[in-house]
């Protein structure tokens, strides 16, 4: 059973435009949500993160929104940018620092020029 | 700080050997996780280690095993390898200070033919 879920494998957006990804979750357990970014042949790297407590986080380009009743998140990038193609990834964390993080499988943003 | 190190970064085995990986994580943090990405599988947790101890165990065979040593550092150990372990192994550590937040490294490629 998949606790995490990114239903676009893929999204496609023009250079400039706003992309939106998607992530919906199924433990109400789940207390905190990160976003990582992923290129080719590199190892995740961490995007922005809210905590429960929050319904809204922004860091630049990247705001990510959480609705808690829906238990779903999306990941808002404005304006887009060439570099900004790559893979997305959806995590989340239960209660408690020991808990390990569980992953969606991805989005592969392509923003076009 | 340098940042985590996985080695090798590619790695060509055959069905029924065995093979270990290397993760070195960023100096001072304590916790290494283990994650196996396949394409369209996402990134699923495998197991972490914290101060020479595995704290938590995602859901993988007997196949799959890991330790990690007193300056932090981890391996992982694949036996009896199968067609399906391909896949692209990512250590992932974090300290104290970061909680729930880890840093990934470039990752293991390895193919099994």
């Amino acid at each position: 059973d998949q606790q995490v879920k990114q239903n676009s494998p893929s999204l496609s957006v023009q250079e400039g435009r706003i992309s939106i990804l998607n992530c919906d979750y199924t433990n109400s357990m789940f207390d905190y949500f990160l976003w990582y970014k992923k290129y080719p042949a590199e190892g995740p790297t961490f995007l922005i993160s809210i905590s429960s407590i929050k319904d809204k986080n922004e860091d630049g380009r990247f705001t990510v929104f959480l609705n808690k009743s829906a238990k779903h998140l999306s990941l808002h990038i404005v304006p887009s940018q060439p570099g900004d193609s790559a893979v997305y990834f959806c995590a989340a964390s239960a209660s408690g620092r020991n808990t390990p993080l569980v992953f969606g499988k991805g989005t592969r943003l392509s923003v076009i020029a | 700080k340098a940042g985590v190190t996985q080695t090798p970064r590619y790695l060509i085995k055959t069905r029924g050997q065995q093979v270990t990986l290397s993760c070195s994580p960023i100096s001072g943090h304590r916790s290494v996780s283990w994650y196996q990405q396949t394409p369209g599988q996402g990134l699923q947790f495998l197991f972490e280690y914290f101060s020479e101890t595995q704290r938590n165990k995602g859901n993988f065979p007997g196949r799959f095993s890991g330790r990690q040593f007193s300056n932090s550092r981890s391996e992982m150990n694949v036996s009896t390898l199968e067609l399906g372990d391909s896949a692209l192994y990512l250590c992932a550590s974090s300290g104290i200070r970061q909680g729930r937040f880890q840093f990934f490294g470039p990752g293991t490629r390895l193919t099994v033919l």
